[in-house]
């Protein structure tokens, strides 16, 4: 059974760089799926950040495609977000998912998802 | 990048009642429609993909309908553990994978 778990700094300071991984046990990110990213700022709702699959195709939501950058460490069996130039809007609880490789394309196995809080 | 809306924002029912949600999209996105279940400080569930396909594990008192730009999730006679909120997402294309604004169900 795969599993999922994010891990970072909680506490990021403005127009700094967030970096936050996901560890996947039960499963070889090199397998296949595609494994993305997926934000809910405190009280609201969802949004997709990105997926990458294998290290060589990496989508981005066209909001935050100037400010992020997934990639895959396949012999960690992790992948990582860097999402740069933070402000308070991007303060929020961070999943990381697997994502089907096909259609319907949805997240499937979920972490349970870290706060990161942008602040001064 | 295709909108998806979600009516109600939320609904207030006894144990026993059928719940119904809809979610549109802004274009057609065939049968590419998935639904999750979030409680509270936890993360999503996947319920229904493939707009009517029940995940393994999920009660079948959850349905879901739909094709094109119209979609319906279902639940026949809720339960006091289906409190939280639901979720449609559009699994057609991306870039970008959207979310519909969620509808929060609460048991009277």
């Amino acid at each position: 059974q795969v599993q999922l778990q994010e891990s970072g700094p909680g506490l990021v300071k403005p127009s700094e760089t967030l970096s936050l991984t996901c560890t996947v046990s039960g499963y070889s990110i090199s397998s296949g799926y595609y494994w993305g990213w997926i934000r809910q700022p405190p009280g609201k709702g969802l949004e997709w950040i990105g997926n990458i699959y294998h290290s060589w195709s990496t989508y981005y939501n066209p909001s935050l495609k100037s400010r992020v950058t997934i990639s895959l460490d396949t012999s960690n069996n992790q992948f990582s977000l860097e999402l740069s130039s933070v402000t308070a809007a991007d303060t929020a609880v961070y999943y990381c998912a697997r994502v089907m490789s096909y259609r319907p394309y949805y997240f499937d196995s979920w972490g349970q998802g870290t706060l990161v809080t942008v602040s001064s | 990048d295709i909108q998806m809306t979600q009516s109600p924002s939320s609904v207030s029912a006894s144990v026993g009642d059928r719940v119904t949600i809809t979610c549109r999209a802004s274009q057609d996105i065939d049968s590419w429609l998935v639904w999750y279940q979030q409680k509270p400080g936890k993360a999503p569930k996947l319920l229904i993909f493939a707009a009517s396909s029940l995940q393994s594990g999920v009660p079948s008192r959850f349905s879901g309908s739909g094709s094109g730009t119209d979609f319906t999730l279902t639940i026949s006679r809720l339960q006091p553990e289906d409190f939280g909120t639901y979720y449609c997402q559009q699994a057609n294309s991306f870039p970008p994978l959207t979310f519909g604004g969620g509808t929060k169900v609460e048991i009277k």
